[in-house]
């Protein structure tokens, strides 16, 4: 069945460094994909989404390109303050009425 | 301002003692959806709800009840609560799903800690 798989954390980093955070995707067709953010003590918020192939989504100073040829979605953001602090999910849609989530990946930003 | 609101947001109890988790959405959604959050596991649906009257079974509905009489409720039922379901819960809402698939926002509550001794 469709799964999504992420890098595991935590992933630390100083304040203003690049961020990469990995995301690989199983479907059997065209999945919608998305990045969930969920900062302490709360419910997760969208992030960003793309849709179709060689989609791009941005929000905040985040991006991530949906790459059918590699099944990724990898989540960027250029330089991080430490209010990104928080745990990212990715999660896809295809066909099966809910999001299906990878397991998290705690972002820990420090001055 | 809209929202999803979720009640009790911390709750203890014991094996076996009925409770409910109650779930309301202010933006006229259709679908609504449970999932409860593990470590190492990442969320994982309960149940869900396309719309009034209209709930299925999602990944882990064991142990677990839903209800949908008004289009904004969602109400999560442990009928005899186990420690293996000692989670954070989650409910979430969004405009009705096109083609089976979600294609946008998906708003969740600020989530309910149970821990069941």
């Amino acid at each position: 069945g469709d799964s999504v798989t992420q890098m595991e954390g935590p992933v630390t980093l100083s304040e203003e460094a690049f961020l990469t955070i990995n995301c690989t995707y199983t479907a059997t067709g065209y999945p919608s994909l998305f990045w969930y953010v969920q900062y302490p003590g709360e419910g997760l918020q969208l992030l960003l989404k793309a849709t179709k192939a060689d989609d791009k989504g941005s929000n905040k100073g985040f991006e991530a390109t949906y790459r059918k040829e590699t099944t990724s979605f990898h989540l960027e953001k250029g330089s991080v303050q430490v209010s990104d602090s928080a745990v990212y999910f990715c999660a896809l849609s295809e066909n099966t009425d809910k999001l299906i989530f990878g397991t998290g990946t705690r972002l820990q930003v420090f001055p | 301002e809209a929202q999803v609101t979720q009640n009790p947001r911390y709750l203890i109890t014991v094996t076996g003692k009925k409770l409910t988790v109650t779930c309301s959405q202010n933006m006229n959604h259709e679908y609504m959806s449970w999932y409860r959050q593990d470590p190492g596991l990442g969320l994982r649906q309960i149940y869900y709800s396309m719309n009034v009257e209209v709930t299925d079974k999602g990944d882990v509905p064991e142990g677990y009840k839903v209800s949908r009489k008004e289009k904004r409720n969602f109400p999560l039922i442990l009928e005899s609560p186990s420690p293996n379901q000692t989670s954070l819960y989650f409910c979430a809402s969004s405009a009705s799903p096109r083609g089976g698939r979600i294609t946008g926002e998906l708003f969740f509550g600020e989530g309910s800690r149970l821990t069941v001794l």
